[in-house]
């Protein structure tokens, strides 16, 4: 199995401010993901974090607002920039570790409130 | 495109119940389901994984079944607990390799004591 860490864990920011988040894997994975989760629905997807080059975003999210880095097998960063309200949700890392199983696992999620 | 759809969307039982949660996915070319526990304000908790050419896998008093040509499943929990309460979710794998796992909303498990 593999374990995610988050730093934050939740955070306060300031309108038109940036969070950057980041997620540690214990152990080198195939793939990592980011999600939103916005308060009381399931989860989204932002992007797959690709190693060594640009993520792979999905519709309705761009470079310019969920920059991702991802420079080794096991840690990437998600930053959200230009920060308003609406962004205000939770953020999970995720990674895909290929044990025959190709299991998913995730991390504890960043809280980020917008004010 | 696939879908994923989770019944009921919330659930109260009282202790000691089984109970179980439903998945259904509209399309049967899967590679794999995943179920994931979530409790509030936390990140998901793998709970089974089922590949697509097996029907069932067994975790303690967890049972997730897999019906690929009906595009269903369904998580078994026996003799709930308080401690069960949480949200439930399925989530599909449409292929191997790269793809993204597709999500149902969830189930919020409520048990009573």
């Amino acid at each position: 199995s593999a374990v995610i860490s988050q730093k934050p864990s939740r955070d306060i920011c300031q309108r038109g401010t940036s969070l950057t988040i980041q997620c540690q894997v214990d152990s080198q994975v195939t793939m990592m993901f980011w999600y939103r989760q916005q308060p009381g629905q399931s989860l989204t997807l932002i992007a797959t974090a690709n190693q060594g080059s640009e993520a792979t975003y999905e519709s309705g999210f761009v470079i310019d607002k969920f920059p991702i880095s991802r420079p080794n097998l096991t840690f990437s960063t998600l930053t959200v920039s230009n920060l308003s309200p609406e962004d205000s949700s939770i953020y999970l890392c995720s990674a895909r570790a290929f044990s025959g199983a190709e299991t998913q696992y995730f991390g504890p999620g960043t809280r980020l409130l917008v004010l | 495109k696939q879908e994923v759809t989770q019944i009921p969307a919330a659930l109260s039982v009282p202790e000691g119940e089984n109970l179980v949660l439903n998945c259904s996915f509209t399309d049967s070319a899967i590679y794999n389901l995943q179920w994931f526990r979530q409790d509030p304000g936390k990140g998901l908790t793998s709970l089974l994984l089922i590949q697509s050419s097996q029907r069932e896998q067994t975790s303690g008093r967890l049972n997730a079944s897999l019906d690929k040509s009906s595009g269903r499943s369904t998580l078994y929990i026996a003799a709930s607990q308080p401690g069960d309460s949480a949200t439930y979710l399925c989530a599909v794998q449409p292929s191997s390799g790269n793809t993204p796992l597709v999500f149902g909303k969830g189930t919020r498990l409520s048990v009573i004591a």
